[in-house]
């Protein structure tokens, strides 16, 4: 079983629609959680850091449950803009500074 | 800028050849790290520095694989003699405190022929 796991998709979304990304981890002891968007041959990029809260930064909902050791992203009001891959993050903590990346959930949001 | 930059960008090396690729972190960011990114999956974690040790190597995959960061700022990632199944991107990321996400670099993109 990896130790990130996620929906590749891809998902094919409408303007406007709402989308819900999730996430699995099995490392129980993982310390903080991320969601990076990555568009098409660029760098992965830093969207949101997730906490037990739940935490909002605009039009992203981010959610962690560490009971079920699951991670979710919502996307409102999706834009054109948003198309790419959304990687599910995870950092294992310990004496191991590296984050550890689900393979990606693809988004095409279509006019 | 003030970003992660990496260099070469792209890198196109025949099989059997060493490669050097580059890595200048974010300034004052104390903690390195190298991924390798295949074709249609997420990053995979390579090694970690933090200023000058290198505290983990454990996903270097064969002993062709090195790097170092001598004066805990620039690093160098090298492969010995490539082989066409180390074709990827190859991404640096630097932070202050992990807890907070790290900043990637553009990536190398490495071809072997």
């Amino acid at each position: 079983r990896k130790e990130v796991e996620q929906d590749p998709g891809p998902f094919n979304v409408p303007e406007g629609a709402t989308v819900a990304f999730n996430c699995t981890y099995s490392n129980s002891a993982s310390q903080s959680f991320f969601w990076y968007r990555q568009d098409c041959r660029k760098e992965p990029k830093l969207l949101m850091s997730v906490y037990s809260s739940g935490n909002e930064d605009g039009r992203f909902t981010a959610q962690l449950n560490r009971a079920s050791q699951y991670i979710s992203l919502l996307i409102r009001d999706s834009k054109l803009s948003d198309s790419a891959t959304y990687l599910c993050v995870v950092n294992p903590g310990g004496s191991q500074g590296n984050l550890i990346f689900g393979k990606g959930t693809k988004l095409s949001v279509k006019p | 800028g003030a970003g992660v930059s990496q260099s070469p960008r792209y890198k196109v090396a025949k099989r059997g050849q060493d490669v050097a690729l580059r890595c200048d972190p974010i300034s004052g960011h104390v903690s390195l790290f190298w991924y390798q990114q295949a074709l249609g999956q997420g990053p995979e974690f390579l090694t970690y520095f933090q200023n000058e040790a290198q505290l983990d190597k454990s996903g270097l995959p064969s002993d062709r694989f090195f790097a170092e960061r001598p004066e805990g700022s620039v690093s160098t990632l090298k492969i010995q003699r490539t082989q066409q199944e180390d074709s990827a991107v190859y991404l640096c990321a630097s932070s202050l405190v992990q807890v907070t996400g790290e900043f990637f670099g553009p990536g190398t993109r490495l071809t072997v022929l």
